[in-house]
């Protein structure tokens, strides 16, 4: 257990749905971020936020749309999406400028059929 | 920004030491290295960061030469639940959450 909490662990979805993850952290950290992992690719960073404000925007299409409400809950909105957006999508916390040290949760498995 | 390199995979058995190494020799002087470690289809978790010389915790060491174009993880004694993917990464601490880059690790098996 790292603190970090993400729902749902798996899901499925058509490629007209619209559905949410939920991230949770428990660690009192006030930056939170959004990493999508492909099958046999590298971890891609996908937003960053800093005290709830969105601090970094790595050219994500807009139908992955993040939401930061406090300092303790993030969400990633999801829509229309595509097959080739099937990945696990992590969710990780870090502490004020200590954004080396993150901290992960277990991730959503995404498909998308 | 300072790329590194390391082995794809790396194989090992239980109760023997593994040395993992990870070049990057464009490190700049503010960078410091940091060590993931990833489970399947779970989140990557922070191991271990370091500067130079030697740094050691309940998990690993890490040995950065005196020119910091390399450095090596070690895991003592591993066991079977040290398989992972095992990733280098060289970070400014006054540089952005953006410059963070996991690039593809080292697979690491464990057999009996």
């Amino acid at each position: 257990e790292t603190g970090v909490t993400q729902t749902p662990r798996h899901l499925v979805m058509g490629m007209t749905n619209k559905k949410s993850l939920k991230c949770e952290q428990h660690l009192g950290h006030n930056a939170m971020y959004w990493y999508k992992q492909s099958a046999k690719k590298p971890l891609e960073l996908m937003f960053v936020y800093n005290f709830k404000e969105q601090t970094e925007n790595n050219s994500v299409p807009s139908r992955f749309s993040p939401e930061c409400p406090n300092s303790s809950h993030l969400f990633l909105h999801l829509h229309t999406l595509q097959p080739e957006d099937s990945a696990l999508y992590l969710c990780a916390s870090s502490q004020g400028a200590r954004f080396y040290e993150q901290y992960f949760g277990p991730g959503t498995r995404l498909t998308v059929t | 920004l300072a790329k590194t390199t390391q082995p794809i995979s790396m194989d090992s058995y239980e109760g023997q030491e593994v040395n993992i190494t990870c070049s990057h020799n464009n490190i700049a002087t503010n960078d410091y290295i940091t060590w993931y470690q990833q489970f399947p289809s779970q989140g990557p978790r922070f191991i271990i960061q370091g500067y130079k010389t030697k740094v050691t915790n309940e998990v690993a060491s890490l040995f950065i030469p005196a020119d910091r174009k390399s450095s090596t993880l070690s895991l003592p004694r591993v066991s079977l639940s040290d398989t992972a993917v095992y990733y280098c990464l060289v970070i400014g601490r006054d540089s952005s959450a953006s410059k963070i880059i996991f690039g593809s690790g080292t697979r690491l098996s464990i057999r009996p």
